[in-house]
């Protein structure tokens, strides 16, 4: 079975710019959520998707969106992109939606730089 | 509300035991726990739920308190294949259900020869 997959592995872009990420789940995993990482300070949640639908949001503004097509396969944009912006971007996937039950299988990420 | 995790790093000899909390100041319903090597994917280790047993791993462990509201991991025996960053997801309770996974900063653990 094929694992959570990411593209682009890496991307460069300017400040101002948009950029969208893309990420194809464990098939029939319904789930897939959004996490930015950087150095010391963990995987921040940014949103989670279930069957097309947002169920929550984290705490970042509205540049940051995302949405879910029909065969669960989702898509993160970041517009108006800031230096501050750079970081890995994580996809996981689960069956269900997240909670106590459900274990995430993670993407090996997107590493943007934004220059 | 993002949980705390102690300590931040820690170095092992092989053969050492190492114990990660992660503690929260809201009700906890669940502890998640990743292991991300340098480089890869955060995988997962195990999960704890309010009112549930010890859980363990090969020899990683991990129990929840709840009077305390934190979570502890226990490595014992390191090998040099725990080396990399634990992650702790928590869970918190709210009327109704319980709120989104909300990670930790992360612990290093490095396991030296």
């Amino acid at each position: 079975k094929a694992g959570v997959t990411q593209t682009p592995r890496y991307l460069i872009k300017t400040r101002g710019q948009q950029v969208t990420l893309s990420c194809s789940p464990i098939s029939g995993h319904r789930s897939v959520s959004w996490y930015q990482q950087t150095p010391g300070q963990g995987l921040q949640f940014l949103f989670e998707y279930f069957s097309e639908t947002q169920r929550n949001k984290g705490n970042f503004p509205g540049r940051f969106s995302g949405r879910q097509f029909s065969n669960s396969r989702s898509e993160m944009n970041v517009s108006t992109l800031e230096l501050g912006d750079s970081a890995l971007y994580l996809c996981a996937s689960s069956l269900g939606i997240i909670g106590a039950n459900e274990k995430l299988f993670f993407g090996s990420g997107t590493q943007l730089s934004v220059l | 509300q993002q949980p705390v995790q102690s300590p931040q790093a820690v170095i092992l000899r092989e053969g050492e035991d190492a114990v990660i909390n992660c503690s929260s100041s809201k009700a906890l319903y669940s502890v998640h726990w990743y292991r991300q090597k340098h480089g890869e994917a955060p995988v997962f280790l195990m999960i704890l739920l309010k009112g549930g047993e010890q859980k363990g791993h090969e020899k990683i462990s991990a129990s929840f308190n709840e009077k305390k509201q934190q979570s502890s991991l226990y490595l014992t025996a390191s090998q040099l294949s725990y080396s990399g960053t634990y992650f702790c997801g928590t869970e918190y309770e709210t009327q109704g259900g319980s709120e989104k996974l909300v990670f930790g900063k992360g612990t290093k653990l490095t396991v030296n020869p």
